[in-house]
C-alpha cells in the first residue's frame, strides 16, 4: 500500500529565506510524485510532478523537488519565498492507478 | 492548464435536504472525475472515482446512496448529498484528467454547510 508523510505540520520562515518543506513516501511499485498548494477556501493547484527522467523537477512559483529514490522522499524547495506563498503544500503520490494517496500538509507561515 | 470548475462554490441547507453539486471540465474532455471530501485543516480524502457512462466506484466506509454521483457525459460530474445532516458539512473537491498517465486537474471547491 502506498502513504505519503508530510513530518512538518507547519513551517515558519522569514521572507526572503530559503525553505524546505520535506515529504517521504511509501509504495512497493514505481510512483508517481506530486506536490499540491491550496490557498485559503480554494481548490488544489498542481506545483510539479514527477513522473519520470530526471529526478530535480521544477515547478511553477519558483518551486523544485528533488526525488530520491533511495531515501523515498520527495522534498520541496524555493530559495526565496514571499508572503503569497503562504499556503497549505500538500505532497501525494500515486502508482499510475486512479487514485492518488495525499499527505496530511504542511502549512507555511511566511513571517514578515 | 486544464481548467475544471465547479458549482456552488458554497452552499448552506437544512438538514434533511438534498444539495448537488456540479464539477465540470472546460476546456477538455474527462473521462475520469474523482470526488473528494476535505475536513477542515486535514487532507483530501478520496470518496469516490467516476468513468463516463458507467457506475462510480466508492471507497471504503462511503454510503453510495447518500453521496450520489453522476458522470453522464465527458465535461460534466455531479455529487448529490441526499437528507444531507450536519456532520456532511465539509469542503468537497472534484478533480478530472483524460487519460490514465495524465495529472489530475482540481476544481475550486464547494463548501457545503447543513444546518
Amino acid at each position: 500500500a502506498q502513504s505519503v508523510t508530510q513530518l512538518d505540520s507547519q513551517v515558519p520562515v522569514f521572507e526572503e529565506a530559503p525553505v524546505e518543506l520535506r515529504c517521504n513516501y511509501s509504495s512497493s511499485v514505481s510512483v508517481y510524485l506530486f506536490w499540491y498548494v491550496q490557498y485559503p477556501n480554494q481548490g488544489l493547484q498542481l506545483l510539479l510532478k514527477y513522473l519520470s527522467g530526471s529526478t530535480l523537477v521544477k515547478g511553477i512559483n519558483g518551486f523544485e523537488a528533488e526525488f530520491n529514490k533511495s531515501q523515498t522522499s520527495f522534498h520541496l524547495r524555493k530559495p526565496s519565498v514571499h508572503i503569497s506563498d503562504t499556503a497549505e503544500y500538500f505532497c501525494a503520490v500515486s502508482d499510475g492507478d486512479d487514485k492518488i494517496i495525499f499527505g496530511k500538509g504542511t502549512r507555511l507561515h511566511i513571517l514578515p | 492548464g486544464a481548467v475544471v470548475s465547479q458549482h456552488p462554490s458554497r452552499v448552506i441547507c437544512k438538514s434533511g435536504t438534498s444539495v448537488k453539486i456540479e464539477c465540470r471540465s472546460l476546456d477538455f474532455q474527462a473521462t475520469t472525475m474523482f470526488w473528494y471530501r476535505q475536513f477542515p485543516k486535514q487532507s483530501l480524502m478520496l470518496m469516490a472515482t467516476s468513468n463516463e457512462g458507467s457506475k462510480a466506484t466508492y471507497e471504503q466506509g462511503v454510503e453510495k446512496d447518500k453521496f450520489l454521483i453522476n458522470h453522464a457525459s465527458l465535461t460534466l460530474s455531479t455529487l448529490t448529498v441526499t437528507s444531507a445532516h450536519p456532520e456532511d458539512s465539509s469542503f468537497y473537491i472534484c478533480s478530472a484528467r483524460w487519460t490514465s498517465l495524465e495529472t489530475q486537474y482540481f476544481g475550486p471547491g464547494t463548501r457545503l454547510l447543513v444546518l
